[in-house]
């Protein structure tokens, strides 16, 4: 079984909808993150958290939320989808020590997500 | 000036030959750097990581760090078709919310037959 998983992998929706992609860990990892990729702009941060209680933007937070149920969970949801958020969407976990060396992130398969 | 850099691409090699992949960075207190590599469609996948200045080694692949010049590298020996994908370079930069992990655009690799 894969160590991070997303569902759904691939989702069309509509402008206005709001939407939720889930995400699970089975490494054990405190940190988990959201990402979104697009062609030319590499990947961008939205969120992310370094335990259960703690959430934080990252650099394209807007239109976006997130939920941390679990240690194990990270939910993202686009409130009001719109087309511009049309993108790839990719969770991952981290083990870091917090110290600033190894901060190896590891990735989930991704979400590919259509907004019409 | 982005944080990391990377030319997009594609640089296109023979296959047997050496790729020779470059990034750099904006601040001079990042401590972790790290190479990943995706194929189109899938996730990132960590092949090296690189902490101290100098080479690294990891069976055809050598990461080089030089601080100074805030620039790190990737060489791949003997390049295979399997070998095409997207390198992103990413560097851990120090904010005041912690750690964030900050990634290029990618360079596009292509081995050629």
């Amino acid at each position: 079984d894969a160590d991070v998983t997303q569902t759904p992998r691939n989702r069309i929706t509509k402008t206005g909808k709001r939407i939720m992609l889930e995400c699970s860990q089975t490494k054990g990892h405190d940190r988990m993150y959201w990402y979104r990729q697009d062609p030319g702009l590499g990947l961008r941060l939205i969120y992310y958290s370094f335990d259960v209680k703690d959430i934080n933007k990252g650099e394209i937070s807007d239109g976006y939320s997130v939920s941390r149920q679990a240690q194990a969970k990270f939910s993202l949801s686009l409130e009001s989808a719109i087309p511009n958020q049309t993108a790839l969407y990719f969770c991952a976990t981290s083990d870091s020590t917090g110290t600033g060396m190894g901060e190896t992130q590891y990735f989930g398969p991704g979400t590919r997500l259509l907004v019409l | 000036q982005k944080e990391v850099e990377q030319n997009s691409g594609p640089l296109s090699v023979p296959e047997g030959a050496i790729a020779s992949l470059n990034c750099t960075y904006s601040d001079r207190v990042s401590q972790s750097f790290f190479w990943y590599r995706q194929y189109s469609g899938k996730s990132p996948e960590l092949i090296m990581s690189i902490y101290s200045n100098g080479d690294k080694e990891d069976g055809r692949f050598t990461a080089q760090l030089n601080k100074a010049s805030q620039y790190v590298s990737l060489l791949i020996r003997d390049s295979q078709p399997s070998d095409s994908a997207t390198y992103l370079c990413a560097v851990l930069i120090l904010t005041g919310g912690g750690n964030k992990l900050t990634f290029g655009t990618g360079t596009q690799l292509k081995v050629e037959l």
